[in-house]
């Protein structure tokens, strides 16, 4: 299978822990993107990458969130002493220069904050 | 602010009939427009883009139709099949920007 993969599906955290998502984008994919979604909403965009250069990061991102994309390759979201609010649906997707945008997305990680 | 608004929440079409999801923007900077599909316990599926240049654009049983002026698309589904029944998304993008912002959804129930 070659499609998006993320890692954990399913997160249960406390309050004021620390966790970290990881995303595996499609081999050829040079841009890799992180969403949110709450329940009842679309996605809302997090951060982007284009390969290993963060180029935009929503205000949405407080500075409890960071995310990486070392290599290129894969790309890790860690959020930092969590919050309830921040119970949601992480996306990750990813897309190729030229490709009209079309982003194609994993499963997600379904993020738990009690 | 809401830059891409589905107003219905939700649609029920009865199989072999046509189903018509609506999406509104209110960004003149964007330019490429986009349907996913989601279905429970996955990420969207893209179905279907269409880029600002055009005002139609066709794959198999989906169509979607855009109006420039009336800042609106929307997606045909003919004939719908009850594999068709998800959550729709509408998501537009802007000149040199390649976020994707997206409407609310609009849940499709097909039923035989």
């Amino acid at each position: 299978d070659t499609g998006v993969s993320q890692d954990p599906r399913h997160k249960i955290t406390k309050r004021g822990q620390n966790v970290t998502f990881r995303c595996d984008p499609i081999s050829e994919h040079n841009r890799l993107y992180w969403y949110r979604q709450t329940l009842g909403q679309g996605p809302e965009f997090l951060t982007y990458f284009q390969n290993e250069a963060q180029l935009e990061k929503s205000r949405l991102l407080s500075d409890r969130f960071s995310a990486e994309r070392p290599k290129g390759s894969f790309s890790t979201l860690e959020i930092q002493r969590t919050e309830q609010g921040d119970s949601a649906m992480y996306l990750c997707a990813s897309s190729r220069d030229g490709s009209d945008n079309e982003q194609f997305f994993g499963p997600g990680t379904r993020l738990t904050v009690l | 602010d809401q830059q891409v608004k589905q107003n219905s929440p939700s649609l029920s079409v009865q199989e072999g009939r046509i189903s018509i999801l609506n999406c509104d923007y209110t960004n003149s900077m964007f330019d490429y427009f986009l349907w996913y599909k989601k279905y429970p316990a996955e990420g969207p599926t893209f179905l279907i883009s269409i880029s600002s240049i055009k005002d139609k654009n066709e794959d198999g049983r989906f169509t979607v139709f855009l109006n420039k002026s009336a800042k609106h698309l929307s997606l045909h589904i003919v004939p719908s099949q009850p594999g068709d029944s998800a959550v729709y998304f509408c998501a537009a993008s802007a000149l040199r920007t390649d976020k994707l912002i997206f409407g609310t959804g609009t849940r499709l129930q097909v039923f035989p």
